[in-house]
């Protein structure tokens, strides 16, 4: 079955980089485009970003464009998220996300997330 | 721009029905939706896509209970015979060239 295992969260001080991956199974990773997803504390959820199935194809959310970058290996199946430039308001659980084919469609598994907390 | 509208709360009793709304903006009314479920202290869970013209498809183990319908702007999602682990928030999510949106979820309370 799918597999989405979230890694990488803790907690780290504004202005400071962290990289959480995923590690997938139970599919043909290379051929699925892959989202980050967060949910602040007793918030909605947040869409971050994407990538297309051959990793050409990125897009952001507004509030992370410029600090955060996707990305993935699909000779490792992991998809990863390089958050530079870390804020207090990028505090949330971040989800790792599995699309279609397509870029334009919908999510269809979730990961149980990993917590990031940015405090000093 | 491309927006989503969701009610907050809603509440229904064990074993009843209950009809969640999820509104897209203006200029979008033939999108495509998603809903998702999220258990408390859960990660999400894919529950449908919802086309405009009604047509739709739940994901894996999702019980037929759940059923989704669309009409104009709204879309919407009926649970039936509603038992306890339902309680949940659930979010509708729609995506454009660019850009994937979530509406900001509604509690479902089963009393």
């Amino acid at each position: 079955q799918v597999q989405l295992v979230e890694s990488g969260g803790g907690v780290v001080q504004p202005g400071r980089s962290l990289r959480l991956s995923c590690a997938t199974s139970g599919f043909t990773f290379s051929s699925y485009v892959m989202h980050w997803v967060r949910q602040a504390p007793g918030k909605g959820l947040e869409w971050v970003a994407v990538v297309s199935y051959e990793g050409i194809n990125k897009y952001y959310a507004d509030s992370v464009k410029g600090r955060f970058t996707i990305s993935r290996d699909s000779s490792k199946d992991t998809l990863y998220l390089q958050m530079n430039s870390l804020r207090p308001e990028d505090t949330a659980i971040y989800y790792c996300a599995r699309g279609g084919y397509h870029l334009q469609t919908h999510i269809v598994y979730w990961g149980q997330g990993t917590l990031v907390t940015v405090s000093s | 721009q491309l927006v989503l509208t969701q009610s907050p709360s809603a509440s229904a009793s064990l074993g009843a029905s209950v009809t969640l709304t999820c509104t897209l903006s203006s200029g979008h009314s033939d999108y495509a939706i998603a809903w998702h479920q999220q258990q408390p202290e859960k990660g999400p869970r894919y529950v449908m896509k919802l086309n405009s013209d009604g047509s739709q498809r739940r994901g894996d183990g999702i019980p037929d209970r759940f059923s989704g319908s669309s009409s104009g702007a709204e879309r919407y999602l009926t649970i039936s015979s509603l038992q306890s682990e339902d309680e949940a928030a659930y979010y509708c999510q729609t995506w454009g060239t660019g850009i994937w949106v979530f509406g900001g979820g509604t509690k479902l309370t089963v009393l």
